[in-house]
């Protein structure tokens, strides 16, 4: 089974600030690694998916990047409603998997 | 209209069993794979299960194997999560998710999530 470990677990940013997180893959998952967003009470949406290809109707400041073992998601300019909790998630192979997720918290 | 709709949650004991349902509409249901995903309170996702678009593939998570059994009917645009022996650690609220890619199995993002259902497994 492949494990992703995200870093941070918890962020806290003041508003327009700029936020990384990182998803490292316990072996080499080419580009097939995805980033949700989780709103509490809500379900996971989909942000950006195949490391770093962008979706419709998903704000341009959300953006990945990476291959092979290690992954970020970037998000430029930080807004409230982006208060959230974050995921990767591997389809490389089966069984897939999930990062432990990373809660942003706006100050 | 919702895409994704699932139902069948509730409270059972340790050891029962409990079926969940996840309607679909307004896609072609058929044409993709399709995924159970649960959340435990206050935890991660963690990914259960996929059936092919046509039911003849499944693969299951080894903390469910052997206990839950994924299906689906086509002509009833539903996919169905069948748990059986059920632990105290299977509660969670259970998402039911699309394949991003038609006619594949797998190795894609998950791009429809439905609301989810809550189960609950205590004594």
């Amino acid at each position: 089974e492949i494990v992703l470990t995200q870093s941070p677990d918890f962020q806290s940013v003041t508003p327009k600030e700029k936020v990384t997180i990182t998803c490292r893959a316990s072996q080499s998952i080419d580009n097939k690694l995805h980033w949700y967003q989780q709103k509490p009470d809500q379900s996971p949406k989909l942000l950006i998916k195949y490391a770093s290809q962008s979706l419709s109707g998903v704000p341009s400041r959300f953006s990945g990047s990476g291959s092979g073992t290690d992954f970020t998601l970037t998000i430029n300019s930080l807004e409230a409603e982006d208060a959230a909790t974050y995921y990767c998630h591997q389809s490389s192979s089966l069984p897939q998997t999930f990062g432990q997720g990373t809660k942003v918290e706006i100050k | 209209q919702v895409p994704l709709v699932e139902s069948g949650g509730g409270v059972v004991r340790p050891g029962t069993s409990l079926r969940l349902s996840c309607a679909a509409s307004i896609f072609t249901f058929s044409n993709y794979a399709m995924h159970w995903v649960r959340q435990a309170p206050g935890k991660g996702l963690e990914w259960v299960a996929i059936i092919s678009h046509d039911g003849s593939d499944k693969y299951y998570a080894d903390s469910v194997k052997g206990r839950f059994t994924i299906s689906r009917d086509n002509s009833k645009n539903t996919l169905y999560l069948q748990m059986d022996s059920l632990r105290v650690e299977d509660t969670a609220v259970y998402f039911c998710a699309r394949n991003d890619y038609q006619f594949r199995m797998g190795h894609d993002a998950l791009d429809i999530w439905g609301q989810g259902t809550r189960v609950s497994v205590s004594s």
